[in-house]
C-alpha cells in the first residue's frame, strides 16, 4: 500500500502552460507539505497545510497555488510555467504539526517537472 | 540567516567500513535534528531524530550524535554495505518546518 502517492510521476510541458500535480496520503495524517528539489538536490519547503488550513507559505511565486480539498489530499497548481520551475516536486505528510516539536515526515515518490 | 551544511557532497568508502557524515548549522540552535535517506528517483525516508538534550541515538547499524557546542550532528553507518549507497540528508526543525542540508551522496564499494 502506498502511503503518500503523487500523480503524475513525470510531467513535460511548454513554457506558459498551466499544470497540476496531485497528492494523496492514506496515513490519516493531519498535515501535508509540498517541497521543491532543484537540480543540485537541495530540498526546500514551499507550502504546508494542517487540517486543510494553510499554515506555511514560503517565498514562492503566486503562480503556485496549493489546494487541499480534504485532509488526505493536497494538490499543487502552477500557472504560466517558466523554465526555472523545472525540478522534482515532493509531497509529504506528518501525523501532527507543531511550531516547536518535530514529527516524522513521510514523502511521496516525487513528480519530475520539465518545462521546455 | 539560519543555515545547515553537510560536510561533503560525496563520500566513497569500502564495504565493511564505517561511514561518517557530518552536518553543521549556523545562526540557530535547533531543538531537533533529523536524518533522511534518499534513493535515486524516490522521496526521502526518515531514519532518525535526535533532540538537543540527547548526545547520541542508535538504531541498528546507524548512530547519530548531536553536539550543540560545536553546532554539529554526525551520522554513522557501521559495517557499511553496498545497499547503504544513497544520498543522506540532515534537517533541522525551525518554526514548524524542516530546513534541509544539501545532502551527502554515499557510495559503498564491494
Amino acid at each position: 500500500d502506498t502511503a503518500v502517492s503523487q500523480t503524475p510521476k513525470y510531467l513535460v510541458t511548454q513554457m506558459g502552460n498551466d499544470k497540476s500535480i496531485k497528492c494523496e496520503q492514506n496515513l490519516g495524517h493531519d498535515t501535508m507539505y509540498w517541497y521543491k528539489q532543484d537540480s543540485k538536490k537541495f530540498l526546500k519547503i514551499m507550502f504546508s497545510y494542517n487540517n486543510k488550513e494553510l499554515i506555511i507559505n514560503e517565498t514562492v511565486p503566486n503562480r503556485f497555488s496549493p489546494k487541499s480539498p480534504d485532509k488526505a489530499h493536497l494538490n499543487l497548481h502552477i500557472n504560466s510555467l517558466e523554465l526555472g520551475d523545472s525540478a522534482v516536486y515532493f509531497c509529504a505528510s506528518s501525523q501532527v504539526w507543531s511550531r516547536v516539536s518535530a514529527d516524522t515526515q513521510y514523502f511521496g515518490p516525487g513528480t519530475r517537472l520539465t518545462v521546455l | 540567516s539560519q543555515k545547515i551544511e553537510q560536510n561533503s557532497e560525496a563520500l566513497n568508502i569500502q564495504e565493511g567500513k564505517t561511514a561518517t557524515l557530518t552536518c553543521n548549522y549556523t545562526n540557530y540552535s535547533p531543538a531537533y535534528l533529523q536524518w533522511y535517506r534518499q534513493d535515486p528517483g524516490r522521496g526521502p525516508v526518515f531514519l532518525l531524530l535526535i533532540r538537543e538534550n540527547e548526545k547520541e541515538k542508535r538504531k541498528e547499524r546507524l548512530k547519530v550524535t548531536f553536539d550543540t557546542t560545536l553546532k554539529q550532528s554526525s551520522f554513522h553507518i557501521t559495517a557499511s554495505q553496498p545497499a547503504d549507497s544513497a544520498t543522506y540528508l540532515c534537517a533541522f526543525y525551525q518554526g514548524g518546518k524542516l530546513i534541509f542540508g544539501q545532502g551527502t551522496e554515499l557510495s559503498v564499494k564491494p
